[in-house]
């Protein structure tokens, strides 16, 4: 079955540090990979999406490229903030095993950031 | 994108009773996803509500602890019965759109966070 993996948290960086988060996946077909936010008390929003092998999304500073051949999906920011404290989680939807497409999450990786 | 909104923000109930929750959004979506995260942990899907048709359960959640209506095409309510300290969990909404095959995202409500005591 589809599975994505992400580093374990907290993550603890200091204002504009530079930010990676790891995620491996693995899927049956040719997936659809997403990077969603959770802020705190709040519900989960799209940050970042790719749909094809060497795509890159980028939203808000933030990156993540399509690495066929690594089957990853590493999240990137150059300069982080203490706003993009969150919890961060990788994600993916693939080719229908039993009629609908399902998305498959990641176990969410906290981001801690300091000033 | 869809906009969708849940009610109660929170509650605090005790153990035995039933909490209703509720999801507005505020577009027609065929699907509808409920969605459970406990404290410190990533999303389990309850299951998923198709408008005219029976919800779809995961393994390990059946019907008559979490029953769903789904009366029209932006609105679906949980319901989390007899509840017990274990039920304590933020209690997530969730549709899914999308302009092309494969590409589906999702958005979230803002979740019901539930204590049990």
């Amino acid at each position: 079955g589809n599975s994505v993996t992400q580093m374990e948290g907290p993550v603890t960086l200091s204002e504009e540090a530079f930010l990676t988060i790891n995620c491996t996946y693995t899927a049956t077909g040719y997936p659809s990979l997403f990077w969603y936010v959770q802020y705190p008390g709040e519900g989960l929003q799209l940050l970042l999406k790719a749909t094809k092998a060497d795509d890159k999304g980028s939203n808000k500073g933030f990156e993540a490229t399509y690495r066929k051949e690594t089957t990853s999906f590493h999240l990137e920011k150059g300069s982080v903030q203490v706003s993009d404290s969150a919890v961060y989680f990788c994600a993916l939807t693939a080719p229908p095993s039993g009629g609908s497409y399902i998305p498959t999450f990641g176990r969410g990786t906290s981001l801690i950031v300091h000033p | 994108s869809a906009v969708i909104s849940q009610k109660p923000s929170r509650d605090i109930c005790q153990r035995g009773t039933s909490l209703t929750i509720q999801c507005q959004v505020d577009s027609q979506v065929t699907m509808m996803f409920w969605y459970r995260q406990q404290p410190g942990q990533s999303l389990t899907l309850i299951a998923t509500a198709n408008q005219g048709s029976e919800a779809t359960y995961e393994s390990g959640f059946v019907i008559d602890k979490f029953p769903i209506s789904r009366p029209n095409l932006t609105f679906s309510t949980l319901t989390v019965s007899n509840m017990s300290p274990e039920d304590s969990s933020i209690y997530l909404c969730s549709v899914q759109q999308g302009g092309t095959v494969t590409i589906y995202e999702q958005y979230f409500g803002p979740g019901t966070r539930l204590t049990v005591t």
